[in-house]
Order: structure tokens, then sequence, then C-alpha cells
């Protein structure tokens, strides 16, 4: 009875390879995010999207491409992966303006 | 005691002490605040929110303050047990009450380790 799942947990992956998180919610929410967490544990928010269309999107290279097929999913597709993209990635949704429910994160390593 | 600087700030307590952790926000615009528990390996868990028209809000264990004049909010709480040991991130949303989207934007995080 996951309410926010998002696959893979662990990535490990070599530089220039292209990668995708997935992430579903089955909440009934209408917002979706994206965000980064890095070694100091800082939370970036990286994208969101309500009713499928994307609201937010903070300056992360053109790489990062999320994509909404419908409002209970929200995947990430990185292209051309870099050291620097090595981080735990956390998918989470809300309605609009209200507290946000995350997932288990994905724990991206480049090699 | 609590530190701050280029790590985390952290905070030590010994189990069934009371525990206060700080944020300050700087976006007076901000009129929605969470409090969220990170366990390790976890995502970021809800624990409590307030809206910028109240001061105070209490749930279990936990009481939630907020000082809209010098832009503070705290998380007290209360009779701390070692399964409180988690990194804490207060996170803000400004314009919350109205129709457009409000960005969720988190602070800093504080690691709290609880002894037995």
């Amino acid at each position: 009875d996951t309410a926010v799942s998002q696959t893979p947990k662990y990535l490990v992956t070599q530089m220039g390879n292209d990668k995708s998180i997935k992430c579903e919610q089955n909440l009934g929410h209408d917002t979706m995010y994206w965000y980064k967490q890095d070694s100091k544990k800082f939370l970036k928010i990286m994208f969101s999207y309500n009713n499928k269309e994307l609201i937010i999107n903070e300056t992360v290279p053109n790489r990062f491409s999320p994509k909404s097929p419908d409002k209970a999913h929200l995947n990430l597709h990185i292209n051309s992966l870099e050291l620097g993209d090595s981080a735990v990635y956390f998918c989470a949704s809300s309605h609009l303006n209200t507290e946000a429910f995350f997932g288990q994160g994905t724990r991206l390593t480049v090699v | 005691g609590e530190s701050v600087g280029l790590h985390l700030p952290t905070l030590s307590v010994q189990e069934g002490d009371n525990s206060i952790i700080n944020c300050a926000y700087s976006n007076s615009a901000s009129d929605y605040f969470i409090w969220y528990k990170q366990e390790s390996g976890k995502g970021p868990q809800f624990i409590i929110d307030i809206r910028s028209n109240m001061d105070k809000r209490q749930g279990q264990r936990v009481t939630v303050l907020l000082n809209k004049t010098v832009k503070h909010l705290s998380l007290q709480i209360a009779a701390t047990q070692p399964g409180d040991s988690a990194v804490y991130f207060c996170a803000e949303i400004s314009n919350a009450g109205g129709t457009s989207y409000g960005k969720l934007t988190f602070g800093q995080g504080t690691i709290l380790t609880v002894h037995p």
C-alpha cells in the first residue's frame, strides 16, 4: 500500500549513460515533484507538475527531462550522466499547496 | 549541544529530555510551514504543519512555534526517544493560500541524536 513509490531504489551506472527513474502515487494528488538531495542532505526542488502540466522547472541541466503520462506518474529521464549527478533523488506528491508525501528515494551513483 | 557551521547543525539529547530544533526563513511571503523527519535511508516524512495565521500548533509530543516578526520557526519534541533520532527539516510554501502554485522549499536540516 505504498503511497509514493519510486524505482529503482539503487542505480549504479557509468558516465555517459542514459537512465530513467519511475514514480507513481496512489494518493489521488494533483501535484508531483522531483527533488535532489546532495551529500550534505540539502533537498532542492528540480521539477513540479500539476495535473500533468510542468509548473516548476528549476535551474536544472536539460539532460534532465521529466515526463508525466498521467496525474499518478512522474518519471525522470537523465541523459549523458555525469559524476556530479550522483545523489539521492526523491519523488513526492501533494494536493496543491499542501504538505508533500515523499517516496523512499533513488540513490544514483555515477562511476 | 547545538552547533552550526559548514556541516549540518546537530543536536544531541538524552532520552526523556525535551528537544528544540530551530529554523530561520527569509521569504516574507511564506505562509505555510511544515516540519519533516528523515530517517536514514528513507524519504522525508511529514510531522506537523502550521499556517501563518497561527503562532503555535500542537501534535502528539510535538509543538511547532512560528514567530513571523523574526521569521523563525521551531519544533519542540517532548520526552525525546531514541526513535526520534533523524534529520529534521523545515519547509515553507509562499502564497499557499492562493490558487497559484507555491513552491515547497526546504531549509538546511538538523541532525537530532538521542542517547539512551
